[in-house]
Formats: C-alpha cells, sequence, structure tokens
C-alpha cells in the first residue's frame, strides 16, 4: 500500500520555466490537498478538491493551478515560476472525517 | 493573518523531561485538533487528535490538554525520548461541509538531548 505519492521528489527550476507536480494516492480518499511549506510558516494551503473534477483555492493559490480529472490524482502547475516560490510541497489526502489528512513525502522545488 | 498561533519555534529538552508545545486559535468554527509530527525529509504524520467536548486526550507518552474558553490547546510529551526528536505542529479543522482544511501552526522543533 503507497499511500501518498509524490513526483519528483527534487526538482530546480529558472524563473520563468513551467512544471507540474503529480501526487497520487491508492486510498480512495475523496478530499486532496497541496501545501506548501515554509521555515516558520508551518505548511500552508495551496489549493485543495474535494472530489474528482472539483478544486478550490486555498489561503496562497496565487501562481498556482491545480487540477483533479481522476479521483486518484491531483496535479499542481506552476505556469511561471518564481523564486518566491521555492519551497517544499506536499501533497495530502484525506477521508470525509476531517483532520485525518495521509501526507506524501514531499517535493523539493528550488526557483533560481 | 494566521488563525493557529503555536510556541515555542524550538525546543530543547533532556532525555526523560517533559516537552511541552503550546497553540492558540482564533476561529471558533473549528471542531477538531490534530497534532502532526514530522521527521527530517518526511511528511507530516498524524500524532494524536482531540475534539473540543474532550478536556484532555492521552496515547502513550502523549496528551493533548484543550480548554475550549481560552481557545488554546496544548501537548505534552512526557519522558521525552531521542527518538522524539522531530518538529510538530499543532492544527485545527473545520467541519465536512467546510472541505476538511487543516489549518497549520507554524511549527515546533523538538530535539531531545540523551
Amino acid at each position: 500500500n503507497a499511500g501518498v505519492t509524490q513526483t519528483p521528489k527534487f526538482r530546480v527550476l529558472k524563473t520563468g520555466q513551467s512544471m507540474t507536480l503529480l501526487c497520487a494516492q491508492d486510498m480512495n480518499h475523496e478530499y486532496m490537498y497541496w501545501y506548501r511549506q515554509d521555515p516558520g510558516m508551518g505548511l500552508r494551503l495551496i489549493h485543495y478538491s474535494v472530489g474528482e473534477g472539483t478544486t478550490a483555492k486555498g489561503e496562497v493559490p496565487d501562481g498556482y493551478n491545480v487540477s483533479r480529472l481522476k479521483k486518484q490524482n491531483f496535479l499542481l502547475g506552476l505556469e511561471s515560476a518564481a523564486p518566491s516560490q521555492t519551497s517544499v510541497y506536499f501533497c495530502a489526502s484525506s477521508y470525509w472525517d476531517p483532520g485525518e489528512a495521509f501526507f506524501g513525502q514531499g517535493t523539493r522545488l528550488t526557483v533560481v | 493573518q494566521q488563525q493557529v498561533k503555536q510556541s515555542p519555534q524550538s525546543l530543547i529538552v533532556q532525555k526523560g523531561g517533559i516537552s511541552i508545545i503550546n497553540c492558540a486559535y482564533e476561529n471558533t468554527a473549528f471542531d477538531y485538533f490534530p497534532w502532526y509530527q514530522q521527521f527530517p525529509g518526511k511528511g507530516p504524520a498524524l500524532l494524536i487528535a482531540i475534539r473540543p467536548d474532550v478536556s484532555e486526550k492521552k496515547e502513550g507518552r502523549f496528551t493533548i490538554s484543550f480548554n475550549k474558553s481560552a481557545k488554546q490547546f496544548s501537548l505534552h510529551i512526557m519522558d521525552s525520548q531521542p527518538g522524539d526528536s522531530a518538529t510538530y505542529f499543532c492544527a485545527a479543522s473545520m467541519n465536512a461541509a467546510a472541505g476538511n482544511k487543516l489549518t497549520f501552526g507554524g511549527g515546533t522543533r523538538v530535539l531531545v538531548k540523551p
């Protein structure tokens, strides 16, 4: 049972480049989330999804887009990367019960 | 605007000591308060959680204390061990209708010295 899998694990981008982060979960969870983690800031919600075909903005959505075409996958896109988007990105999924989220191992993104 | 404030940012404790981490929240709509533990290079994992109808919950060496009137909750790690060295995040969540969004505190890095 893989749980939540994120790819890639590491990436370096140049300013202005684009990329997509992939999150896959095999627990049949309805809810999926993308967070970014920065020192002292905790984890901040970028976008989330309450089911296949749905997406919604979180706390810090600017500069990111998401898609949930299949229930098990949640994609995070950066259209034009900026140095301020240097961070560790975590995907998570959960059942309908609030609070118990299962996280992937993270993607460390550096924008130079 | 940070809705969940966590303190301290870092903590050093001797093996066998007690680690205490505090969190305060503002939104009275929060109804679920989990704590997550994160080891270096890993994603956070649920450690223990509490709902506001309970004032204390204990699981092994980990205890959550909850004060609804003060809008505060805390994590106590008893008999701290070097293996407890990690970053701890408190969080708060609203009900299912709001999308189960977790709002996290800033994190506390705990170092347990042998």
